[in-house]
């Protein structure tokens, strides 16, 4: 199984201010089709998880545009430029490359 | 919009089975793949279980596989989670998540609670 690495676990940010997230994968997620099946999920306080970015940097339909995927191969990260308060959650990388999906362990953003 | 809506859940003891259903609708059910992703109390998400749209292909974690089975029956739009064996670490919330393309979770249940527990 392909093992799905995040840091840091937790961060607290300023209002404003960015933010930065690693996921590293264990194998590359590039597919023969040419595609990186690199997903990042939120899940805010009490609610199901959902869908921010896939294929490592295409927005998902409403996801704003302070939210940003980026990376290749084994190592991708999501930034938020400008983090609100809204932005509070955990967040998840998953791969779905393999038939047998994996998360990352999550991380958690809270408000300074 | 799009809705999934979970159903089954509940205390069951060790070594007993539930069926958990998902039902769905504003979208094409048939057209798309399924999947079944679990949360345990305070951890993060594993994804549990996976179907085609025909529900000719299945697919499972090894946590579960030889004791979950899913399935769907395209004519009623509801995909389910049979399982078996439970033990205390399949407690969690189990969501129900539509699959846009190769575990692309576009649209998620609002999960179920399942607690394995004597």
């Amino acid at each position: 199984d392909i093992v799905m690495t995040q840091t840091p676990l937790s961060l607290s940010v300023t209002p404003g201010q960015p933010a930065s997230i690693s996921c590293k994968s264990s194998q590359s997620l590039l597919h023969s089709d040419g595609k990186t099946y690199l997903y990042w999920y939120l899940q805010k306080p009490g609610q199901s998880p959902q869908l921010l970015i896939y294929e490592v940097s295409s927005r998902f339909s409403g996801v704003p545009d302070r939210f940003r995927g980026s990376g290749s191969g084994t190592d991708f990260t999501l930034k938020i430029s400008r983090v609100e308060a809204e932005d509070v959650g955990v967040y998840y990388c998953m791969q779905g490359i393999q038939l047998q999906g994996t998360f990352g362990q999550g991380t958690r953003l809270e408000i300074k | 919009e799009v809705q999934l809506l979970e159903s089954g859940g509940g205390l069951v003891q060790p070594g007993g089975s539930l069926r958990l259903s998902c039902a769905a609708s504003k979208f094409t059910f048939s057209s798309y793949a399924m999947s079944w992703v679990r949360q345990a109390p305070g951890k993060g998400l594993e994804w549990v279980s996976g179907i085609s749209g025909s529900g000719g292909n299945t697919y499972y974690a090894d946590s579960v596989k030889g004791r979950f089975t899913i399935s769907r029956d395209n004519s009623k739009n509801t995909l389910y989670l049979q399982m078996s064996s439970l033990r205390a670490e399949d407690t969690a919330i189990y969501y129900c998540a539509k699959d846009r393309s190769r575990k692309c979770f576009d649209y998620w249940g609002q999960g179920i609670l399942v607690t394995v527990s004597s």
